[in-house]
Order: structure tokens, then C-alpha cells, then sequence
């Protein structure tokens, strides 16, 4: 089945412990992106990828990095985390930019205390 | 800077009406505008895509159509069931100063009663 997989779908962690939250497609699509979802503010595009070895930031990329050392793979890491934080996240992924449906992985619920 | 509003924030309705959902959005130059649907707790699904260069697209009870002179896309429902209970977004796809950006809208809960 085509899909975007996240794990953890829940986490609660604790201020400043690294952690890493994993997103993998098996589409072989090129785009991959990362999003945030919080109440009253809506998605928020965190940083995308266009394709192996390509990055770049999105809207609120501060607190967050990436990297995308194979297609398939899109892991969003979170080196000191803070409770500002706190959040739905979304991976997503396309076949390349622009023409084509977006699909998404099923979001990790992040609590950081 | 782009910006993505959809109105109402909130829709109630019977069960078996015709309901349109708005998106607006301020920047014509878009690549695309796609509709998703969430349920709660869930994840994103994509319902439909209009590039730029069409005017609306249908997919069983849904049609979507876009104007992007007017900054509008616009969700149509057709005979609506308690099943179509979620929130609607809606997302501008487009490539502003060499980044891909990716806007969405706050989304419409719409809510149908049996």
C-alpha cells in the first residue's frame, strides 16, 4: 500500500532531550515535507526537501532540522526541544514540486514538558 | 506574502443538503489549490487538485472550482451525510522567490446531522 509512514504517533518528552521523529514514503516520490498543525494557527510548513541532498526552510524552520540522505526517508529532528514545541506534526510527501497531489502521513502527537 | 482564509470557520447542517465551502486566497500566482479533509485525531486527505490552469475539478458528490483572477476556490457538497463530518482545508501550492511554498487555510468543521 502506497503511504506515509511517522513514528512516534505519540511522544512526550522532556525540555532539551534530542529526539527524532521519523517519516518514510515508499512511492519513490522526490518532494518530502515537514508540517505542524496547532489551534487557531493551522499547518505550518516547517521545511521541505525537493529531493536527495536537498533542503529548505519553510515558514517556522527555527528549533528544527532535517536531513534527507536517501529518497525514501525524511526523519524531522529536534535537537534541544522546548515546550513552545508542543504539537501536531505532519510529513508529506509528492511525487515533485508543483502539479501533484500531496499526500500525508498520519501526524505525531509531540508534548514536551 | 501569501495568505489562505476560509469562511465559515464552522458549518452545522442537515443531512442531504448542498453545501459550498470558500477558500480565498491573496496571491494569484499558484501552481495549484488542493482540498483535504481531516478528521479528528487523523491525518490529511487529499480529495481534490485544480492546477492553475483549470477551472474545477469533481470527484463523486464533490466539485471544487477555482478562480484565480478573484483569489477563489470554492468546495461544493452535494447531498450531504453525517459521514462528511470533518474539517475542510485547503492549501495554495506555489514557488515564490525560488522556495516552494505551501499555504493552507484554518480549515472549515463541518458538522452533519442525521
Amino acid at each position: 500500500e502506497a503511504q506515509v509512514t511517522q513514528n512516534p504517533r505519540y511522544l512526550i518528552t522532556v525540555t532539551g532531550k534530542k529526539l527524532t521523529v521519523t517519516c518514510s514514503q515508499n512511492m519513490n516520490h522526490e518532494y518530502m515535507s515537514w508540517y505542524r498543525q496547532d489551534p487557531g494557527l493551522g499547518l505550518r510548513q516547517i521545511y521541505y526537501s525537493m529531493n536527495v541532498e536537498v533542503t529548505d526552510k519553510g515558514d517556522v524552520p527555527e528549533g528544527y532540522k532535517v536531513s534527507r540522505k536517501e529518497k525514501r526517508n525524511f526523519p524531522l529532528i529536534l535537537e534541544s526541544p522546548s515546550p513552545n514545541q508542543t504539537s501536531l506534526y505532519f510529513c508529506a510527501s509528492s511525487w515533485a514540486l508543483g502539479a501533484n497531489v500531496l499526500t500525508f502521513g498520519a501526524g505525531s502527537r509531540l508534548t514536551v514538558l | 506574502k501569501q495568505e489562505v482564509t476560509q469562511i465559515p470557520a464552522a458549518l452545522s447542517v442537515p443531512e442531504g443538503e448542498n453545501l459550498v465551502l470558500n477558500c480565498s486566497f491573496t496571491d494569484s500566482a499558484i501552481y495549484n489549490l488542493q482540498w483535504f479533509r481531516q478528521d479528528p485525531g487523523k491525518g490529511l486527505t487529499s480529495l481534490l487538485l485544480i492546477q492553475s490552469s483549470q477551472r474545477e475539478q469533481t470527484s463523486g458528490r464533490l466539485n471544487a472550482s477555482l478562480d484565480k483572477s478573484s483569489g477563489r476556490s470554492t468546495l461544493y457538497i452535494a447531498a450531504s451525510q453525517p459521514g462528511d463530518s470533518a474539517t475542510y482545508l485547503c492549501a495554495v501550492r506555489a514557488l515564490q522567490g525560488g522556495s516552494e511554498k505551501l499555504v493552507f487555510g484554518k480549515g472549515t468543521k463541518l458538522t452533519v446531522n442525521p
